[in-house]
């Protein structure tokens, strides 16, 4: 069955370390988003990519990097820089056009 | 700027009754707008969108919302809530961009459901 998998599902990350989210569509869209969820925030654009190799910052960049070297795969980097960064993040994907996004079950990330 | 309100943080419903949870967006066009389901410690499931044509849209899980443009509203009802509705629920207005959805989330409405 196509969806997103986005792995893993709880992390841990001691303060001043650098730490990647996998993300992995094969639904053969173009476009996937980064998104930042706190609660009683809704839900905040981080970064998106609309194809391979290119990527742009969405409101809450600071302190996150991408990279979409493949049309299937936008981890996300969440680094040292980034001063607040226990969330639920959540990975989506769409076809160019308006049919919605599919979301991944998303990875819980805690600073110790 | 586009933008999403949901008015109502948190509804307590018993089951069986009704629900209405209310949407206001603001966009200069018209817009495309969605619903969103979200489980506890999970992602977002589509539970209808609306793009053109008739404004009453019916959904998954026995859901629908109804657009109505001098409102700026985008209501999502269920005639008969079960338990299993219990979630958060998020609206959503998109615009297409190039090649890119732009789409701007709401703060969500949590449902609780009562026996």
């Amino acid at each position: 069955d196509g969806g997103i998998t986005q792995s893993p599902k709880y992390l841990f990350r001691k303060e001043g370390q650098n730490v990647t989210l996998s993300c992995e569509q094969n639904l053969n869209h173009d476009a996937m988003y980064w998104y930042r969820q706190d609660p009683g925030q809704g839900l905040r654009l981080i970064y998106y990519s609309q194809i391979v190799n290119d990527f742009q910052k969405g409101d809450i960049a600071e302190g996150y990097s991408v990279s979409r070297e493949k049309k299937e795969s936008f981890p996300l980097t969440v680094t040292s820089a980034q001063k607040n960064p226990t969330a639920f993040y959540l990975c989506a994907s769409s076809h160019t056009g308006g049919n919605g996004y599919t979301f991944g079950s998303g990875t819980r990330l805690t600073v110790v | 700027a586009q933008s999403v309100t949901q008015p109502d943080i948190h509804i307590t419903v018993s089951e069986g009754a009704s629900l209405e949870l209310r949407c206001n967006y603001s966009y200069g066009a018209t817009p495309y707008l969605f619903w969103y389901v979200q489980s506890p410690g999970q992602g977002l499931q589509l539970l209808l969108k609306y793009f053109s044509g008739d404004t009453l849209v019916q959904g998954i899980k026995g859901f629908e919302a109804e657009f109505k443009r001098s409102q700026s509203s985008f209501n999502l009802r269920k005639p008969s809530v079960h338990w299993s509705d219990a979630a958060e629920y998020f609206c959503a207005v998109g615009s297409p961009s190039g090649g890119y959805q732009k789409v701007t989330f709401g703060t969500g409405t949590k449902l609780q459901v009562i026996p």
